[in-house]
């Protein structure tokens, strides 16, 4: 079964830029959530999507918005960027999102904003 | 507010030297304890779920025990190959899927 797929794995920007990260969950998972790592901050969770929908938020500013599409896939939004937002976005997915299950995570997405 | 505490933030140790890596968590409505490995420039690759205070789960040189307080990760003679960081996450909240994550422990096994 081939695991979570994230594009593009390298990505370069320049402040006030915009970008957006795609991710394609396992076959069957319906469950994706975002998180950004950072040295200083090590995996902070962004947000989760399950059935097109927005269940759970963390603690970011509105500039980082996301989606899901009905087949499960989901893109990433960050608006406006700043020097601070460079880092490795992960997506996990798993398969409904529910209490004890099991997330997977992608490779990554490494942001560089210059 | 949720916290989960990974230590010691780094462990060198010689090839076949056993050791453990301790996780411990301040949480409200836990539903479960994760431990993944991360090598560099990768995303986390799942290790283990513990669910209740005695679980107990292995997978080679790795087991990993809950407490109601603290999970740990031991690691019986390793080998060069287990060097990774070993991050620690606990799932909170009602239904919908929240991983709070501890910094992770970089540990790395010298020949």
């Amino acid at each position: 079964k081939a695991g979570v797929t994230q594009t593009p794995r390298y990505l370069i920007k320049t402040r006030g830029q915009q970008v957006t990260l795609s991710c394609s969950p396992i076959s069957g998972h319906r469950s994706v959530s975002w998180y950004q790592q950072t040295p200083g901050q090590g995996l902070q969770f962004l947000f989760e999507y399950f059935s097109e929908t927005q269940r759970n938020k963390g603690n970011f500013p509105g500039r980082f918005s996301g989606r899901q599409f009905s087949n499960s896939r989901s893109e990433m939004n960050v608006s406006t960027l700043e020097l601070g937002d460079s880092a490795l976005y992960l997506c996990a997915s798993s398969y409904s999102g529910g209490p004890r299950e099991t997330q997977y995570f992608g490779p990554g997405t490494r942001l560089l904003v210059l | 507010e949720d916290q989960v505490t990974q230590s010691p933030e780094a462990l060198r140790l010689q090839e076949g030297e056993s050791s453990s890596l301790n996780c411990s968590y301040t949480v409200s409505g836990l539903r479960g304890l994760f431990w993944y490995r991360q090598d560099p420039g990768k995303g986390p690759e799942f290790l283990f779920t513990l669910y209740s205070a005695g679980e107990e789960k292995e997978k080679e040189r790795l087991k990993a025990t809950l407490t109601k307080k603290e999970s740990f990760l031991h690691i019986t003679a390793p080998k060069p190959e287990d060097s990774a960081t070993y991050l620690c996450a606990v799932q909170v909240g009602q239904g919908a899927q929240k991983l709070v994550f501890g910094q992770g422990t970089r540990l790395t096994i010298n020949p």
